[in-house]
């Protein structure tokens, strides 16, 4: 079956850093693309990017390329995003999504506060 | 980047009723158009792929179509289950872009 897992909710101070992870399992994780996406409070869905675990390439969205860095660690299957200097614009929910959509992991709110 | 362009941003129907929504693209996206049921506090399922393709489980009053750049998500008899947020997705090209959703509820 497949699973993706993701972290625990983040809380973040202005101006700092998170780091939100995914676990893949039941499927080769190096065979497709892992999505990121980003649900304001109560708004629809963004693409943030995709990362190729295999090769680490990567793509962005132009409004995320000086916001996130999406990694993969193929020796624990799972993928990762970087969220930078934190605003309230980055207080939302963030979902990692295979490739088509077909799988989402539960979603990590990440909470913007001082 | 290419819109899309969701309509009604919001939706109050029967039960029973057909319901159908819709997603304009702003460019040919082809047939690379899902469609996403998300339910409040869970993630996104996805319910149609390819514009047309029923995904497995999925019950089927729900169906996809296209006519031209619009496309539709119909619902031939709601139920109360289906009480959901519907994103539409397209990934011809990226960026990938969703529509702004549609909030589905029981009148």
């Amino acid at each position: 079956e497949v699973q993706l897992q993701q972290s625990g909710p983040e809380v973040g101070r202005p101006g700092s850093s998170v780091k939100i992870s995914c676990k893949a399992s039941g499927y080769t994780f190096t065979d497709y693309v892992m999505n990121w996406v980003k649900q304001s409070p109560g708004q629809g869905l963004e693409w943030i990017g995709w990362i190729d675990p295999e090769y680490g390439s990567t793509d962005y969205a132009e409004k995320f390329k000086k916001k996130a860095t999406l990694t993969a660690d193929t020796s624990s299957n799972t993928a990762y995003i970087q969220l930078s200097s934190l605003t309230s614009e980055d207080t939302a929910t963030y979902f990692c999504a295979r490739d088509s959509g077909n799988y989402w992991g539960q979603g990590v709110m990440v909470t913007v506060s001082s | 980047d290419i819109q899309m362009t969701q309509s009604p941003s919001s939706l109050s129907a029967s039960l029973g009723d057909r319901v159908t929504i819709t997603c304009r693209a702003s460019q040919d996206i082809g047939n690379y158009l899902t469609w996403f049921q998300q339910k409040p506090g869970k993630s996104p399922r996805r319910m149609i792929y390819g514009a047309t393709n029923l995904e497995d489980g999925v019950p089927s009053r729900f169906s996809g179509s296209r006519s031209g750049s619009d496309y539709s998500l119909t619902i031939s008899s709601l139920e109360s289950e289906d009480v959901a947020d519907y994103h539409c997705l397209q990934s011809i090209q990226y960026p990938l872009t969703f529509g702004s959703g549609t909030k589905l509820e029981i009148k």
